[in-house]
């Protein structure tokens, strides 16, 4: 099994819906966040998280808010989606114990807003 | 702020030749430049990490430096194979930060 999961996989949805999607992990890592890949643009940090009472705006966070419900849950939600939101999320997980703190990323969420 | 430039264009080089692409960093030496690979549709992949005062890490037939003068880190593929082709995002964070910055990766394409 996947050790950082994400949920849906794809999602098609229309401008000023509220939509979710979801990350666990199985890896015990206290760290969780969030990114979006637009193509030429790389990964760009949404928000991240080094516990579950302890969460920070990155650098793109306007438009978009998250829920650390346990240590292996992290969601990101659009609460009113529009078309410059569609891009492909990725959910990342480390472990701060370690010295490299490793970054484990899951397999992505595709997002297209119409 | 801290950006990392990676070349955008895509590099094609033969297979079994040394493949090498370069990230460069534009304000402060950061702690540590972290490397990944990443396969279309897939998230990134940790390959290696270097830190700020070492000047070169290997794994197996993968190498990367750490050139503070230059600003500079580069990350080289020895004997090259086709399974090699995929996009590489360099990482960088500064001791002061709590996070990564990305740069927007180089396409690799190994030709047979």
């Amino acid at each position: 099994d996947a050790d950082v999961t994400q949920t849906p996989r794809n999602r098609i949805t229309k401008t000023g819906k509220r939509i979710m999607l979801e990350c666990s992990q199985t890896k015990g890592h206290d760290r969780m966040y969030w990114y979006r890949q637009d193509p030429g643009l790389g990964l760009r940090l949404i928000y991240y998280s080094f516990d579950v009472k302890d969460i920070n705006k990155g650098e793109i966070s306007d438009g978009y808010s998250v829920s650390r419900q346990a240590q292996a849950k992290f969601s990101l939600s659009l609460e009113s989606a529009i078309p410059n939101q569609t891009a492909l999320y990725f959910c990342a997980t480390s472990d701060s114990r370690t010295t490299q703190e490793t970054q484990y990323f899951g397999p992505g969420t595709r997002l297209l807003v119409l | 702020s801290q950006k990392i430039e990676q070349n955008s264009e895509a590099l094609n080089i033969q297979e079994g030749k040394t493949a090498t692409l370069t990230c460069n960093y534009t304000n402060y030496s950061p702690a540590y430049l972290q490397w990944y690979r990443q396969d279309p549709g897939r998230g990134p992949v940790f390959l290696l990490l270097i830190r700020e005062n070492e000047k070169e890490k290997r794994k197996e037939r993968l190498k990367v430096t750490f050139d503070t003068t230059l600003k500079q880190s580069l990350f080289h593929i020895t004997a090259s194979q086709p399974a090699d082709s995929a996009t590489y995002l360099c990482a960088e964070r500064d001791t002061g930060r709590r996070a990564l910055t990305f740069g927007s990766g180089t396409r690799l394409q190994v030709q047979p």
